[in-house]
Parts: structure tokens; C-alpha cells; sequence
């Protein structure tokens, strides 16, 4: 069964930086896992900050990238503000298994 | 401007069927793989099923294959999720998804 990670929780200070990462139980994250990233508030549908590694909507937030770092996915957060708090998913795509969702990171700015 | 739009949600009981829909619009609906996201109640996204563009290609989480079946419509810019034999578990918000667009989602609940 594959696995995706995510850090369950982490914290950033208003105006700090912060990564989150996204790893694979088959091994490194590559570009051709097409990694997403999302970011769903308490109530809310999630919404897509970053598609396909590193492109953004025309709704991101400049603040947010997205890369490959470590092995991993990433979405680097530079310069948190207060509505960044909550929950990020990431999403990754694996051939003859089809997408697989990571457990999701609760971020806190405080 | 792209809108998804799903309906269909409600209570039913274990063992029962359920049909949900979506309703796209803003955009050339048939060009796109279009998709099925699930979240049951205080729990994490999972992926369910997808459905390429003219609908020779449609994929299933394994865990739910040969339940659930996803199915479009092009010509109404729609897309299916029909759902057998729910389970408590199956209980959960249902997103359609174009993977860059999501819709409001509509709630499953499965309960006697």
C-alpha cells in the first residue's frame, strides 16, 4: 500500500518561514509524481495553491512555492500571515495506482 | 468562471445506493479528467475515482472498486458517482474535483 507523509502539525510565527513536506513510501518524490498542494479552512472545500511541483493559481498567495527538496515535495511558506492557518494536503500521482492524498499538516501561525 | 457544482448527498441506509452529480460549467468540460474526492467527518482527503475527458479511462481507489462507479455525461457537463452497498464508513463529504477546481462538496451519510 503506498503512503504519502505529511508532518501532522507544525508552527510558524506571523511573518516567518515554513516548509512542508510531502514524501513517498516508494521512494523519492520525482516531477513525475505531479505533486498538488492544498489548503482547506474549517468549513470550507479545500482550494489548490500548487499544481504539478511548483505552479501556481491566479488565487496563490505569492508567499507559497513549491519544489522538490530532500526527496520530498515541498510548499514553502515565506512570510505567514494569520489566514495561512490550516490544514494542507498534498497529492501525488503513481502509475496503476492513481492518485494518493497525504495524511495533511496542521499549520499554526502564532 | 468555473464552477462545480454537486448534489445528490443525503442520508441512507447501510446496504443502500446512492447517485451524486456535478454539474460543470466556465470551461471546455470534455477536454478534462474530471474526479471524485471524499472526506469523511474530522478525517483527511482521499482520493476515489477519476474519468478522462471522453470517458475511455476511469480509475478507482482500490479499496472502493467494484462499489462505486464514476461516469460522465459531456453533452449535460456532467459528471457520476454511483454509489452501492454503502457502509457507515462511506460516510463523508464528497468533492467533485477538476484538480485545480474543486466544488462545495455534498454529504453522505450512511446510517440506519
Amino acid at each position: 500500500q503506498t503512503v504519502v507523509t505529511q508532518e501532522p502539525s507544525l508552527t510558524v510565527s506571523p511573518g516567518g518561514t515554513v516548509t512542508l513536506t510531502c514524501g513517498s513510501s516508494t521512494g523519492a518524490v520525482s516531477s513525475g509524481h505531479y505533486p498538488y498542494w492544498f489548503q482547506q479552512k474549517p468549513g470550507q472545500a479545500p482550494r489548490t495553491l500548487i499544481y504539478e511541483t511548483s505552479n501556481k493559481h491566479s488565487w496563490t498567495p505569492a508567499r507559497f512555492s513549491g519544489s522538490l527538496l530532500g526527496g520530498n515535495a515541498a510548499l514553502t511558506l515565506s512570510g505567514a500571515q494569520p489566514e495561512d492557518e490550516a490544514d494542507y494536503y498534498c497529492l501525488l500521482y503513481y502509475s496503476g495506482v492513481n492518485w494518493v492524498f497525504g495524511g495533511g499538516t496542521k499549520l499554526t501561525v502564532l | 468562471e468555473v464552477q462545480l457544482v454537486e448534489s445528490g448527498g443525503g442520508l441512507v441506509q447501510p446496504g443502500g445506493s446512492l447517485r451524486l452529480s456535478c454539474v460543470a460549467s466556465g470551461f471546455t468540460f470534455s477536454s478534462y479528467w474530471m474526479g471524485w474526492v471524499r472526506q469523511a467527518p474530522g478525517k483527511g482527503l482521499e482520493w476515489v475515482a477519476n474519468i478522462k475527458g471522453d470517458g475511455s479511462e476511469k480509475n478507482y481507489v482500490d479499496s472502493l472498486r467494484g462499489r462505486f462507479t464514476i461516469s460522465r455525461d459531456n453533452a449535460k457537463n456532467s459528471v457520476f458517482l454511483q454509489m452501492n452497498s454503502l457502509r457507515a464508513e462511506d460516510t463523508a463529504v464528497y468533492y467533485c474535483m477538476r484538480g485545480d477546481y474543486w466544488g462545495q462538496g455534498t454529504l453522505v451519510t450512511v446510517s440506519s
